[in-house]
Formats: C-alpha cells, sequence, structure tokens
C-alpha cells in the first residue's frame, strides 16, 4: 500500500545532542511537509518542500533543518535539540496543484529529549 | 489571517448516536478549502472530509458529514452512528486554494464514544 513512513517511531536524545528523523513516501507526491505537535496542541507547520523548493515557515527556530534528497525522502535535522523541542513531529505530503487535496500523514516520531 | 477555533476541547457521544464536533473559521480569501482529521491516540493524522468554499452541496463521507454554513463562516462535521473506534482526537483545519501549501489546524476536540 501506498504510505508515509517515518522513522524512528520514538526517539530518545541528550539536550544539545543532534538528532535526525527521517520520512519516506511512496505516493509519489510532489509536497512534504515537516509539523511538530506538542501534547494536546493543534499541528505547528515548521516548514514543506515543493519537490525541491524549500519553504521555511517565518518562526520555525533556526535550530530545525531540513533535507530533501529526492521525491521520496525527507529529513528534520534537530541541531541542538533543547527540552522545549520534546514533542510528536509529524511528516505529511500531498499532490500539488489543487487545494483539495488532502495531507496524507505518517505515523509521527516521538521525540523526547533529557 | 487565517484562524480555525474549535470551541469544544471535549466531547461525549453515547455509541450508535450521532455528534456534531463543532468549527468556525475566519479568511479573507474567496477560496479555501476545509478539511477535517482524527487523529487517535497511536498518533497518525487521518484524513476524513473535505468542503471547498465554492461547493453548493454538504460533503459527505460515508458515516461523516460535514455542515457547511458559508455566510456564518462554520463547517461542522457530523459523525452519525458513533461507534467507540470513533474515540478520537479531530482537527478543523484550512487552506487557501490560491496556490499555497499552509494548512491551518484548530486546537481540535477529544471526542469520547461510551459504551
Amino acid at each position: 500500500d501506498a504510505m508515509v513512513i517515518q522513522n524512528p517511531r520514538y526517539q530518545v536524545t541528550q539536550f544539545g545532542k543532534p538528532v535526525t528523523l527521517s520520512c519516506s513516501q511512496t505516493l509519489n507526491h510532489n509536497v512534504m511537509y515537516w509539523y511538530q505537535q506538542k501534547s494536546s496542541q493543534a499541528p505547528k507547520l515548521l516548514f514543506h518542500y515543493y519537490d525541491k523548493d524549500f519553504n521555511n515557515e517565518a518562526d520555525t527556530p533556526d535550530n530545525f533543518q531540513s533535507r530533501r534528497p529526492n521525491t521520496s525522502f525527507c529529513f528534520l535535522d534537530i541541531r541542538s535539540p533543547g527540552l522545549g523541542d520534546a514533542a510528536m513531529y509529524l511528516c505529511a505530503t500531498s499532490r500539488a496543484g489543487r487545494g483539495s487535496d488532502e495531507q496524507f500523514f505518517g505515523p509521527g516520531t516521538r521525540l523526547t529529549v533529557l | 489571517a487565517q484562524k480555525i477555533t474549535q470551541t469544544q476541547p471535549g466531547m461525549f457521544v453515547q455509541e450508535k448516536e450521532a455528534v456534531t464536533l463543532d468549527c468556525t473559521y475566519d479568511t479573507s480569501d474567496q477560496s479555501y478549502g476545509l478539511f477535517w482529521y482524527k487523529q487517535p491516540s497511536s498518533g497518525e493524522m487521518i484524513f476524513l472530509i473535505y468542503q471547498g468554499s465554492y461547493d453548493e452541496q454538504n460533503a459527505t463521507e460515508g458515516r461523516y458529514s460535514l455542515n457547511f454554513q458559508k455566510a456564518r463562516k462554520s463547517a461542522n462535521l457530523v459523525i452519525s452512528a458513533s461507534q467507540l473506534g470513533d474515540s478520537a482526537m479531530y482537527f478543523c483545519a484550512m487552506r487557501d486554494n490560491t496556490g499555497g501549501f499552509k494548512t491551518i489546524f484548530g486546537a481540535g476536540t477529544r471526542l469520547f464514544v461510551k459504551a
């Protein structure tokens, strides 16, 4: 089945230790997104890629970076995680061109910062 | 600026009954899309239903229907014949249709279905 896969599902890191979260998709969608979702809150968009074009949200901290080496894969790098970065990180994809295109989400990676 | 408001932090419904989850939105755009997503405790967001701002008919998908009242800027989700598996967090979301990709989510409503 076509899907969005995130690895790992759970990630524990130490304060200040860089961490990379991975997302892959078999849907061949043009757009890939990274969201941060803290407990009992709405998902917050960090950035998205439209093909190779990177779009950063204005309020996304510089501590968060992303890479999309090809259509299928997208990575979220947190350069120096702080305690406030503990959250669920959701990857999503969508086709491009129509506003009605829904987003397909992966299962998320829950990040714990010690 | 666009904004989504979900005023019900939590809702209870008896199994097999219908429930309405409220959503109001604010936008100056003429063309936009409204979405509802379900998030079970496992964490994955699941798309439920979509309504376009120019759609004249209310959207329906199985047991889900969207009560769209454009003048009131509301897009309430109606779940008919609730099932225990419907217990989850529900998010209303909006995206403009001008080519942008940003989707704004509401704070969510947690639905509890009682046996």
